[in-house]
């Protein structure tokens, strides 16, 4: 059975930092590629980042590039979102994803991020 | 670049059909077929309906279709259940951000 399960999220002041984990299992890991989308309290659905099935490509929505650096574990089925400078607006639930090539195909539960002092 | 539009809310009795849809521009919708859905339910992570405008995945009920015009998609739900409750995104790809979702859509079984 399919699995993502995310850990690491949790309250932290602005301008601090966060490591949000993923791990996966019951697919072939190292052939897909991984993303992060998050979502705001009552608020919609927002792309974060992607990263290749080799980790050697990643892309980022504009609100997050240069703060969060996505990367992955081949050897632990792991992918993670190192957050750096956390403003209030980057308070919601992470979800970590699977991604089938152009769209989300699978989605872990969520680790709920809250940036407040 | 900014969110696609979706209704608030649609609602419908049971057995019959909605249609939600998405609006977007040439840049996402009307650029690309990597247009999708997802089913989200309450305190639940999403789920994918409907992948590349039309397609369904291993499991999900015929009820679900996708189609798409221009710069609009639309997500049709026939034979309505009380299951169905639930809020609804579209997606698109778009070269400029990535992947832009919709606003969002809550549907009510009357």
């Amino acid at each position: 059975e399919m699995q993502l399960v995310e850990s690491g999220g949790g309250l932290v002041q602005p301008g601090g930092s966060l490591r949000l984990s993923c791990a996966a299992s019951g697919f072939t890991f190292t052939n897909y590629w991984m993303s992060w989308v998050r979502q705001a309290p009552g608020k919609g659905l927002e792309w974060v980042a992607k990263i290749k099935e080799d980790g050697s490509e990643k892309y980022y929505v504009d609100s997050v590039r240069g703060r969060f650096t996505i990367s992955r574990d081949n050897a632990k089925n792991a992918v993670y979102l190192q957050m750096n400078s956390l403003r209030d607006d980057d308070t919601a639930v992470y979800y970590c994803v699977k991604f089938g090539g152009a769209y989300f195909d699978y989605w872990g539960q969520g680790t709920l991020v809250t940036v407040s002092s | 670049q900014s969110a696609l539009t979706q209704p608030a809310s649609v609602s419908g009795s049971p057995g019959q059909s909605i249609t939600i849809s998405c609006n977007g521009t040439s840049s996402d919708i009307g650029g690309h077929t990597s247009v999708s859905w997802y089913q989200q339910q309450p305190g639940k992570a999403p789920k994918l309906i409907i992948h590349d405008i039309d397609h369904r995945p291993s499991g999900v009920s015929l009820r679900f279709s996708g189609s798409k015009s221009g710069n609009a998609a639309s997500l049709i739900i026939s034979a309505l259940r009380a299951e169905d409750e639930a809020d609804y995104y579209c997606c698109s790809f778009t070269a400029s951000v990535g992947y832009v979702f919709g606003t969002g859509t809550r549907v009510t079984v009357l």
